[in-house]
């Protein structure tokens, strides 16, 4: 069936990489997303990577796709206190392009 | 350009009562998609709308319904509100269709039902 699996919570230190990372089923998946939302605010657009890439590099952020496993990853550099938020990945499938979303990963940063 | 803007940002009804919700998109923005969410159940999909037209639907009752008007500002409504509605109502916009390009969101209606 369709699913994005994530895991809830990730704990990192701050100026660490954090990496969250997400597990989805759809192999015909065109285009997966990274959001953010912090607290009391909507969702924040991060990146988006399509299928036919592997990697892709926005500042901070690294994104890596692995199509045979299913597993879509998130990488943040240098982790700062400003980075403590929710991350939803989601991926689009189908001919309609249905956007499923993961449950949300909450990052929480150590000082 | 201005974002995704959502009114009310607060609203308290009664159960039984019915609410209107509004989004107005981002300028040019044809797609506007809606979703509830709330602590235990998460992001869900409410419905899309592109050129005035339902695109995708979620899975939930026929108590909620929208609509996409020329200028493509779209409304949601809920009927009949149960306690269970309470929820952050999130309104998001795009310029294709949504899952063919990233969608930007408003900050949210929150709805508690007393």
């Amino acid at each position: 069936g369709e699913d994005v699996e994530q895991s809830l919570f990730l704990s990192v230190r701050e100026g660490d990489s954090s990496v969250i990372n997400c597990t989805y089923t759809d192999s015909s998946s065109t285009y997966l997303y990274w959001y953010k939302q912090e607290p009391g605010a909507g969702l924040q657009l991060l990146t988006y990577i399509f299928s036919n890439m592997d990697m892709k590099q926005d500042q901070r952020l690294t994104v890596l796709l692995n199509k045979k496993d299913k597993h879509l990853s998130l990488r943040i550099a240098d982790t700062q206190t400003g980075d403590s938020a929710i991350y939803f990945c989601a991926e689009s499938m189908g001919s309609n392009y249905q956007l499923i979303w993961g449950a949300g990963t909450k990052l929480i940063i150590k000082p | 350009k201005a974002g995704v803007t959502q009114t009310p940002r607060y609203l308290i009804k009664t159960r039984g009562q019915q609410v209107t919700l509004s989004c107005s998109p981002i300028s040019g923005h044809r797609s506007v998609s809606w979703y509830q969410q709330t602590p235990g159940q998460g992001l869900q999909f409410l419905f899309e709308y592109f050129s005035e037209t339902q695109r995708n639907k979620g899975n939930f009752p026929g108590r909620f319904s929208g609509r996409q008007f020329s200028n493509s500002r779209s409304e949601m409504n809920v009927s009949t509100l149960e306690l269970g509605d309470s929820a952050l109502y999130l309104c998001a916009s795009s310029l294709g269709a949504a899952g063919t390009d990233g969608q930007y969101f408003g900050p949210g209606t929150r709805l508690t039902v007393t």
